[in-house]
């Protein structure tokens, strides 16, 4: 069974600052990745995928993740971090082998923002 | 184009009580998955329909139930309500196995 770990449960950082969030997979085939934002009392915003091709792939307000199957990770990071990317981010694998997406999230990293 | 909606936002009930929560999917997307994310975890996945039909089930209890309907909108169920069932339920749609989109949730508190 597919399963997702977040080893960082919080993360502060400075505004201004870069930004790596860390996540591991456990997957037997070719995962498709996911990473989700929820705001607090919010849905699930997507980032962005990967499901084949490019490993760096480039997702919405400024963020981007690489996907490296020797580590099986699939972190996600931003050059500069703004007040407003506080929030928690989730990363998920899906796997479509039953016939259907299943997606399994990890437990989430909670970012602060300090100014 | 809206995208996912779910109603009711928030919701208080009782042990034993029985809920619906609905959802309306992105137009064009046939495919609904329900999720229940406990407060501190990730979402965990309850169920998926596809044109009606059922096509994937979590590890949830048989209290759990969903259909779906022609205009592919959906209905999550929860009969016998416990405290533990104190979540928020997302609900994503997708087009057949592809991305899945979530609406804002439904806040369940159990008292």
């Amino acid at each position: 069974a597919q399963s997702v770990t977040q080893p960082d449960i919080h993360i502060t950082v400075s505004e201004g600052a870069s930004l790596e969030l860390r996540c591991n997979y456990s997957y037997g085939a070719t995962p498709y990745l996911f990473w989700y934002v929820q705001s607090p009392g919010q849905g699930l915003q997507l980032l962005l995928k990967y499901f084949s091709g490019d490993t760096l792939v480039q997702g919405i307000k400024g963020f981007e993740a690489e996907f490296k199957r020797s580590q099986s990770s699939f972190n996600l990071r931003k050059p500069s971090v703004h007040w407003s990317d506080a929030a928690e981010y989730f990363c998920a694998v899906g796997d479509n082998s039953g016939g259907y997406q299943k997606v399994t999230f990890g437990t989430g990293t909670k970012l602060q923002v300090i100014p | 184009d809206a995208g996912v909606t779910q109603s009711p936002t928030h919701l208080i009930k009782t042990r034993g009580q029985q809920v619906t929560l609905r959802c309306s999917p992105i137009s064009g997307h046939k495919s609904v998955s329900w999720y229940q994310q406990v407060l501190g975890q990730g979402p965990q996945f309850i169920f998926q329909y596809y044109e009606k039909e059922e096509r994937g089930r979590g590890n949830f209890p048989d209290r759990f139930s969903a259909r779906q309907f022609p205009n592919y909108s959906s209905e999550l169920n929860v009969n016998a309500l416990l405290l533990g069932d104190s979540a928020l339920y997302l609900c994503a749609s997708s087009i057949d196995r592809g991305t899945q989109y979530f609406g804002p949730g439904t806040r369940l508190l159990v008292l």
